[in-house]
């Protein structure tokens, strides 16, 4: 069975930095492609970052793009993702996703349980 | 405000057959295909239909969904009290999301 254990969500002040972990197990991690999603409280989805199978190509939203960094490692079965200069509307819950592929599109088919980020004062 | 629209919500009774639009444009959906997500009250979300149409081992075939040119459209036949959730469609291998659908089932 797949598993996605997220972890380090908590409350953070405005400019400060926060690094969140996800723990896979039941698959080959290093033969999936993974990423972040975030969903503010009470809003949608929001696609935050990716990262392929062999951690060498990363791929971020615009909202995100020079303030967070996705990273993987493979020998620890664990993906991270290191969130600085945090504002406000960073504030989510925070999920860890396993990508598919199909033909030349990709899914996310598998989600952890979420962890929650707040930036507050 | 996404940029696929969504409807913010939709209902029906049960047994009944309810569909969620989800519409883009030809930049987006016209040219990418389009993945569908359940998501029941304080879960996580969930894979329904991936690649406009497939759906995954595991979810029933009364979830079925179809795109015509820039949208898309989520069937779900034979309604039932546990299909009442949020859905999302997806685009552009899910970087995009939609608004979300608050499915009630009445």
């Amino acid at each position: 069975e797949v598993q996605l254990l997220e972890s380090g969500g908590a409350l953070v002040q405005p400019g400060g930095s926060l690094r969140l972990s996800c723990a896979a197990s039941g698959f080959t991690f290093s033969s999936y492609a993974l990423g972040w999603v975030r969903q503010a409280p009470g809003k949608g989805l929001e696609w935050v970052s990716a990262i392929n199978d062999r951690g060498g190509d990363t791929y971020y939203a615009d909202s995100v793009k020079g303030r967070f960094t996705i990273s993987r490692d493979n020998s620890k079965n664990t993906l991270s993702l290191q969130m600085n200069s945090l504002r406000a509307d960073d504030t989510a819950v925070y999920y860890c996703t396993r990508r598919s592929q199909y033909y030349n599109s990709w899914y996310t088919d598998s989600w952890g349980q979420g962890t929650l980020v707040t930036v507050s004062s | 405000q996404s940029v696929l629209t969504q409807p913010p919500s939709a209902s029906g009774t049960p047994g009944q057959r309810v569909t969620i639009s989800c519409s883009g444009s030809n930049s987006n959906i016209g040219t990418s295909t389009v993945n569908w997500y359940q998501q029941l009250p304080g879960a996580a979300p969930k894979l329904l239909i991936y690649s406009n149409n497939q759906r995954p081992s595991g979810v029933p075939d009364r979830f079925s969904a179809s795109k015509s040119g820039s949208s898309v459209s989520l069937a779900i036949s034979g309604l039932q009290s546990e299909d009442e959730a949020d859905y999302y469609c997806a685009t552009w291998d899910d970087t995009l999301f939609g608004g979300g659908t608050k499915l009630t089932v009445l």
